[in-house]
């Protein structure tokens, strides 16, 4: 089945403790991204990723980082989380690059720092 | 600054009627919206896209309609179902970019 995965779905963690949230999918997708969604802001785009070893920021990526060493993963990484980090998480991905293009979307993470 | 804007938080609908939802942008190099759904507890899906050289594209119950001059677009739905209850995104982006940039969503209820 295609698909999006990631891993943990749920995760309550402390300040400071660094964490990283998986993402796989099996669609041989060059485009990935991560998105927080947070109520009354929608999805806000983190980061990109258009290829392997190819990343650019989003809208909001302070606070995080990502790398994409292999096509079917695209790792967020929370080196030093912050209550403010607190939010549902989702990671995407699309077979398309050039063209604007829709995105497959995973289940979603809900992560909580206390 | 939010350039995706969708006004209305909630909307809802008697089952069969037409559900229009609304989304407003700024940026005029934006040339490709979409529209996605998000059930509760699962990532949004996608639903129907356009392109900024169109002004309507339809998939079977669902239109998109764009005005450019107005930086407008809107989803209908017709006839709307309890199905579509959901969270509805649209999202923008431009060609030669790879950021997409999300409304704010619209809850719809469909009334049965």
């Amino acid at each position: 089945e295609a698909q999006v995965t990631q891993n943990p779905r749920y995760l309550i963690t402390v300040t400071g403790k660094k964490l990283t949230v998986t993402c796989s999918q099996n669609m041989n997708h060059e485009y990935m991204s991560w998105y927080r969604q947070d109520p009354g802001l929608g999805l806000r785009q983190i980061y990109y990723s258009m290829n392997v070893e190819v990343t650019d920021k989003g809208d909001v990526p302070e606070g995080y980082k990502v790398s994409r060493k292999e096509k079917r993963n695209f790792p967020l990484i929370l080196e030093s989380p912050s209550p403010n980090q607190t939010s549902l998480y989702f990671c995407a991905s699309s077979p398309n690059v050039g063209t604007p293009y829709e995105q497959y979307f995973g289940p979603g993470t809900r992560l909580t720092v206390t | 600054d939010q350039q995706v804007k969708q006004n209305s938080p909630s909307l809802s609908v008697q089952e069969g009627r037409i559900s229009i939802l609304n989304c407003d942008y700024t940026n005029s190099m934006f040339d490709y919206f979409l529209w996605y759904k998000k059930y509760p507890a699962e990532g949004p899906t996608f639903l129907i896209s356009i392109s900024s050289i169109k002004d309507k594209n339809e998939d079977g119950r669902f239109t998109v309609f764009l005005n450019k001059s107005a930086k407008h677009l809107s989803l209908h739905i017709v006839p709307s179902q309890p199905g579509d209850s959901a969270v509805y995104f649209c999202a923008a982006s431009g060609s030669g970019t790879y950021k997409y940039i999300f409304g704010t969503g619209t809850r719809l209820k469909v009334l049965a």
